[in-house]
């Protein structure tokens, strides 16, 4: 069974600070991994990660993966009140095309 | 307009009844996927569907049944409605792209509460 696990659970940090969220695996035929961001109700997708090394940029958010040792991690840089989230972290492998493990995912608190 | 729309947005109803939550996509996307979000325990796959044909179940189909009625219409329902069944309702849906690689796009959720 395919197992996705996030950590920490939760985070509270104060703006201007930088956080690393982790996420691990364990992935039969892995194909690749996906951050979402959940602000109140719908997730919004931020990266999808299939190689290892390849750092995905976006503003103050970045991501890498690591295929060897199973992980992946996103950091936000200068964090704003606006980042407070949900952060989920997916995966997608398996022979059924197109279905998403999910882990449990990182709450981030980001205080004025 | 949004893509991937949900009604109704909000539900309370009682231990034992009928309840049909709907979803629809503007994306033009062939597949679509239920889950349900519980605190703590992330999104958990209900049912999934490659095309109008193609219904699978996900990891926790029991007590949840789905019709796709059209490429763009997906609905779940909740035979007889426990209170465990409380939780976040997300529909989705996603294009193949490269093969296996392929983001999925969230509705903006259904809050159900089952007394």
């Amino acid at each position: 069974e395919d197992k996705v696990v996030q950590s920490p659970l939760s985070l509270v940090v104060h703006e201007g600070d930088t956080v690393t969220l982790n996420c691990s695996y364990e992935v039969t035929n892995f194909r690749s991994l996906l951050w979402y961001k959940q602000e109140k109700k719908a997730p919004t997708f931020l990266f999808m990660l299939t190689s290892s090394g390849i750092e995905k940029k976006s503003g103050r958010l970045s991501s890498i993966l690591d295929k060897k040792e199973l992980f992946s991690i996103l950091n936000i840089t200068a964090t704003q009140t606006g980042d407070s989230a949900i952060y989920l972290c997916s995966t997608a492998g398996g022979t059924s095309y197109g279905k998403l493990t999910f882990g449990q995912g990182t709450i981030l608190t980001v205080h004025p | 307009d949004a893509d991937v729309t949900q009604t109704p947005r909000n539900r309370i109803t009682k231990t034992g009844k009928r309840i049909m939550l709907e979803c629809s996509q503007t994306k033009g996307h062939d597949r679509m996927y239920w889950y349900r979000q519980d605190p703590g325990l992330g999104l958990r796959l209900i049912y999934y569907s490659f095309d109008v044909k193609d219904i699978n179940k996900g990891e926790i189909s029991d007590g949840y049944s789905v019709s796709r009625q059209a490429q763009a219409k997906f609905s779940l329902s909740l035979e007889s409605a426990i209170p465990n069944q409380t939780a976040l309702y997300f529909c989705a849906t996603s294009d193949p792209g490269l093969a296996g690689v392929e983001a999925q796009y969230f509705g903006p959720g259904t809050r159900l509460t089952v007394l």
